[in-house]
């Protein structure tokens, strides 16, 4: 089992809809999480980060954790072309003494 | 301004010349963190350190090399570079040397290994 596991994708979604990324982890120690954007050929940049369980709100974004279920997820609302990209979800978990485990990405497809 | 800068961007070579990727950032980040990203695997740790001469392995080690002198750099050594070793680095750094806090990354440096 991977420690980090995200769906590959494509996930396409409709511009304006709500577009929803899980990401599930096997270290139940872990104690922060994040989820990064990619876009093609360029660097990961935060999108937001997250650390309790429950909601955490940015503008259009929204971080879930559940760490009894070993998830967190990204909503992201009202879907804009410009978020088509891949999404990384990374780990710091608590038995890798800050080692960080990324998922191997999620790629949005945002149509018009 | 806030950056990560790696050097060399990008850089075709061939199986066992030694090189260096320069990582510097000017943040006063305590952790720093060596990736390797190919396609279908994502984001693989290589090495990370927590703060000047503290260092340890992330997930795929073999063949490199690290060293923390100084808090602003963390360069990464391939002593004996082979074609496996074909990919895109980034460098990262964050402000706690736990890996709590989130990262800034480089703008990425792509090699070649012949």
């Amino acid at each position: 089992q991977k420690e980090v596991e995200q769906n590959s994708g494509p996930l396409s979604v409709p511009e304006g809809a709500i577009a929803s990324l899980n990401c599930t982890y096997s270290d139940r120690g872990s104690q922060s999480f994040f989820w990064y954007r990619q876009y093609s050929g360029k660097s990961p940049e935060l999108i937001m980060f997250i650390y309790s369980n429950g909601d955490k709100e940015d503008g259009r974004f929204t971080a879930q954790l559940n760490k009894a279920s070993q998830y967190v997820s990204l909503l992201i609302r009202d879907s804009q072309p410009s978020d088509s990209a891949t999404y990384l979800c990374a780990v710091n978990g608590w038995s890798s003494a800050s080692k960080i485990i990324f998922g191997s990405g999620t790629r949005l497809s945002i149509r018009p | 301004e806030a950056q990560v800068t790696q050097n060399p961007r990008y850089l075709i070579t061939v199986t066992g010349k030694k090189l260096t990727v320069t990582c510097s950032q000017n943040m006063n980040h305590e952790y720093m963190s060596w990736y390797r990203q190919d396609p279908g695997l994502g984001l693989r740790q290589i090495y990370y350190s927590m703060n000047v001469e503290v260092t340890d392995k992330g997930d795929v080690p073999e063949g490199y090399k690290v060293s923390r002198k100084e808090k602003r750099n963390f360069p990464l050594i391939l002593e004996s570079p082979s074609p496996n070793q074909t990919s895109l680095y980034f460098c990262a750094s964050s402000l706690a040397g736990d890996g709590n806090q989130p990262q800034h990354f480089g703008d990425g440096t792509r090699l070649s290994i012949l």
